[in-house]
């Protein structure tokens, strides 16, 4: 079955350390997008991709990096550099150009900071 | 920018209609969506609307559309506590950017 997939669910990282939190989607969707959520907030960009080795800043990107080496695949690393990285990460996909555009959203991971 | 407005709770009895309203201020707007958050999980997209469009139903979902005061509603009729969730409203802008709201949290009583 076609969607797109996080993991792990769960991640704790320690202080100091750089994590990687994977996100990969069969769609075939062009545009990848990473949200940071924290506990009753809503949803704030941190980086997206709208096409293969090309990325951009969003809100928040400070403390992250990514890459989009493969249209499939848009790995996200929260840096040492990111003081306040616990909270629930989101990626998600969007089919560029369609005209009925659905943006899907993987499961979530939930990054703690031990 | 582009900003997108959503109060933070609602509460509502068993049966009742629940009403979600939100406002957004990019007057570019292509698609605006309405996402269903259930807890510890990701975002459900439940319905979307097209900004030359002022009303779309589906099933117990009715989408409303005042494009000239940027102003969007979801009408949930009958609501049961499965219903019981936080709901992000989001529009589309250039781009394929998506701003979403900062959510509303519906419960549902018995």
């Amino acid at each position: 079955d076609g969607g797109i997939t996080q993991s792990p669910k769960y991640l704790f990282r320690k202080e100091g350390q750089n994590v990687t939190l994977s996100c990969e989607q069969n769609l075939n969707h062009d545009a990848m997008y990473w949200y940071r959520q924290d506990p009753g907030q809503g949803l704030r960009l941190i980086y997206y991709s709208q096409i293969v080795n090309d990325f951009q800043k969003g809100d928040i990107a400070e403390g992250y990096s990514v890459s989009r080496e493969k249209k499939e695949s848009f790995p996200l690393t929260v840096t040492s550099a990111q003081k306040n990285p616990t909270a629930f990460y989101l990626c998600a996909s969007i089919l560029k150009g369609h005209q009925n555009t659905e943006a899907f959203f993987g499961q979530g991971t939930r990054l703690t900071v031990v | 920018g582009e900003d997108v407005e959503q109060s933070l709770f609602l509460s509502v009895r068993e049966g009742d209609s629940s009403v979600i309203n939100c406002t957004y201020t990019d007057s570019s707007s292509t698609y605006l969506y309405w996402y269903k958050q259930e807890p510890g999980a990701g975002l459900q997209l439940l319905t979307y609307i097209f900004s030359n469009m002022d009303m779309k139903q589906d099933q117990r979902l009715t989408v409303l559309l005042n494009k000239k005061d940027k102003h969007l509603s979801l009408r949930i009729a009958d609501t049961q506590s499965g219903d019981s969730a936080i709901y992000f409203c989001a529009e589309k802008g250039a781009g394929n950017m998506l701003t979403f709201g900062g959510g509303t949290r519906l419960m549902v009583k018995p």
